[in-house]
Parts: C-alpha cells; structure tokens; sequence
C-alpha cells in the first residue's frame, strides 16, 4: 500500500527549531517529486517546497532561507527542517507526493506543529 | 504569488450539481494546464480528485468533473450527495520559485 507517516512535530518556542519527517512506503521516495504543503488551524492549503527526482529543493518565499527540504534514499524518508519558527508558522504539515509539480496524489495524514 | 479565488461557500440539495470556481492569473491557471482540485473531509489529508484541469484519478467518482477557460477553472459536482459535503481546493501550478498556488477553499454544503 502507498502511504506517507509524518512525525516529529510538537511544541516548540519562537525563534526555534524542529526536523519533521515524512515516511514513504510502497513506492522509492527518489523516483516522485515529493512536497510539504501545511495548513494553519482554520485555513486553507499553502505549499511550502518541494524536492526533485536529483534532490533539487525550491521554497515559497514565506519559508526560503529558514526551511530546508532532505530525504534518505535508505530510509525512503523525507526530511523538512525549520529554523527561526514564528508563531505564525504554527500549523498542521503535510508531507504529498508529487507528478512532478502537477498535481499531489498520495497525502500524509499530517503532523501538527505548534510555535508558542 | 496570491492565492487563487475560490467562493468561500457553496450549497446544494442531494441530487443537484454544484459549480466551484477557480480564478488565477495568466500566470498560472491561464498559463498552464496544471491544475488540480482536492476534497478534504474535517479532520482528514486533503484527497485528489481532478488532476490537470479534467483528469480523474482511478477510483473517484465520475460525478467530479474539472474544466478551464482563461484564467478560471471550475469544479462540478453532479447528482451532490450527503458525503460531499467538505472542503475543495484548487492549485496550479505557476512556473515561479512558489512552485504551486492553492484557492483559499470553498466549504461545499449539502442542504
């Protein structure tokens, strides 16, 4: 069965730094563009950045220079690391599989992340 | 890059269509055929269900149907039932360093 399992998000103080992690199974994490999309409590969806089939990392301006997307090809595990929170990053994550940059077609349940 | 607009609310009655718009820019929905639309019950991942403005994935209804003119793509959900009710998103792809763009949502109800 495809499935993505977030994990690593929590409570964290402005001005901090927390990892979340995204686990593939069913299909290789390298062979699909992989994103992170969040969604603040009550809001819409906002994409956050994606990693490319050779590991290239792009960033909507909201999050570039403080976020940075990783994977383990091992693991089959995909890495968002956020420093400098802010309140208003507080938000549930989503780790989605990619067509590229066309559509996202297989989603995480999400993790929540609080900066408080 | 400013989110796409999305009517924030939309009803039906079972067995009506409903219609969601989606209104970019040349930029994005009217420069690319990339966009896509997904539902997400309360509490549940958002789930695709029209891919590149009309394609359905294997497994959702036949009662979604997407299109596109200009620089607005549309949502139709025919024949509505008591489980559409949910949020429905539209994205596009823009071809800028903000890969992907969402609608701020539209909250379907079901009367």
């Amino acid at each position: 069965e495809v499935q993505l399992v977030e994990s690593g998000g929590g409570l964290v103080q402005p001005g901090g730094s927390l990892r979340l992690s995204c686990a593939a199974s069913g299909f290789t994490l390298t062979n699909y563009y992989m994103h992170w999309v969040r969604q603040s409590p009550g809001k819409g969806l906002v994409w956050l950045s994606r990693i490319n089939a050779v590991g290239r990392g792009d960033y909507a301006y909201s999050v570039e220079g403080r976020f940075t997307v990783s994977r383990d090809t091992a693991q089959n595990m995909l890495f968002l690391q956020m420093n400098s929170l802010r309140a208003e990053d507080t938000a549930l994550y989503f780790c989605a599989r990619g067509l590229y940059d066309r559509h996202l077609d297989v989603w995480g349940q999400g993790v929540l992340v609080t900066v408080s | 890059q400013s989110a796409l607009t999305q009517p924030a609310s939309v009803s039906g009655s079972p067995g009506q269509s409903i219609t969601i718009s989606c209104t970019g820019t040349s930029g994005d929905v009217g420069a690319y055929d990339y966009v896509s639309w997904y539902q997400q019950h309360p509490g549940k991942a958002p789930k695709l269900i029209i891919s590149d403005v009309s394609r359905r994935p294997s497994g959702v209804s036949s009662r979604f149907s997407g299109s596109k003119s200009g620089n607005t793509a549309s949502l139709t959900i025919s024949w509505l039932q008591a489980d559409d009710e949910a949020d429905y998103y539209c994205c596009s792809y823009t071809g800028a360093s903000t890969l992907l763009t969402f609608g701020g949502g539209t909250k379907v109800s079901v009367l």
